[in-house]
């Protein structure tokens, strides 16, 4: 059993709706979680992370953590054609510990 | 001003083989690491330095030999590669403790 999952996609949103993207992870003294947007050839980066239950919100995008059900989501409001990426979900334990990622969703929206 | 560089980015290379991957960050980071991103998109950690100590050593093949010269640079070497070594290659960097990872451009590594 992997660490962090995903549904590997693809997942295709028409332009102007909402993006729900779903991560699980298994190790329960996780504590941290991140969602980066890896567009096609290029290298991750950061977009939003979480670290206490509930939603946190930044412009389009909010992120949602429920450590009872060990549950990490991306919701991305208004999708854009520019927002096709893999994202990946990421997990850590402490500050100190390395950076566990899944194995991505591919997100298309099409316009 | 890139902020963290890799090169080579295209490396194409036969079966036995050896080759390194050079990476540099100018962030003042005290951390860096290697990452590999199989064709599926899973991205993996490989090894972490911290001040040229390294401090995460995932379970990966004892061809593959991190050097940090010092906290700025991390490079790879890579011996004897395999057809299974194909991937792309991050480097990132990162100061301990914090969360956010500063990611290079990659190094696609092809093995015919």
């Amino acid at each position: 059993q992997k660490e962090v999952e995903q549904n590997s996609g693809p997942l295709s949103v028409p332009e102007g709706a909402i993006a729900s993207l779903n991560c699980t992870y298994s190790d329960r003294g996780s504590q941290s979680f991140f969602w980066y947007r890896q567009y096609s050839g290029k290298s991750p980066e950061l977009i939003m992370s979480i670290y206490s239950n509930g939603d946190k919100e930044d412009g389009r995008f909010t992120a949602q953590l429920n450590k009872a059900s060990q549950y990490v989501s991306l919701l991305i409001r208004d999708s854009q054609p520019s927002d096709s990426a893999t994202y990946l979900c990421a997990a850590k334990k402490t500050s100190y510990d390395k950076v566990i990622f899944g194995p991505g969703t591919s997100l298309s929206v099409i316009p | 001003d890139t902020a963290v560089s890799q090169t080579p980015k295209y490396l194409v290379t036969q079966m036995g083989n050896d080759k390194s991957i050079k990476c540099e960050q100018n962030l003042g980071h005290d951390t860096m690491y290697w990452y590999k991103q199989d064709s599926k998109k899973f991205l993996k950690i490989m090894f972490s330095y911290n001040n040229k100590e390294l401090i995460i050593n995932e379970t990966v093949p004892n061809r593959f030999s991190p050097k940090s010269p010092d906290k700025a640079h991390l490079n790879l070497h890579i011996n004897s590669l395999e057809l299974g070594d194909s991937a792309v290659y991050f480097c990132a960097s990162s100061l301990l403790g914090e969360e956010k990872l500063f990611f290079g451009s990659g190094t696609q590594l092809s093995v015919l």
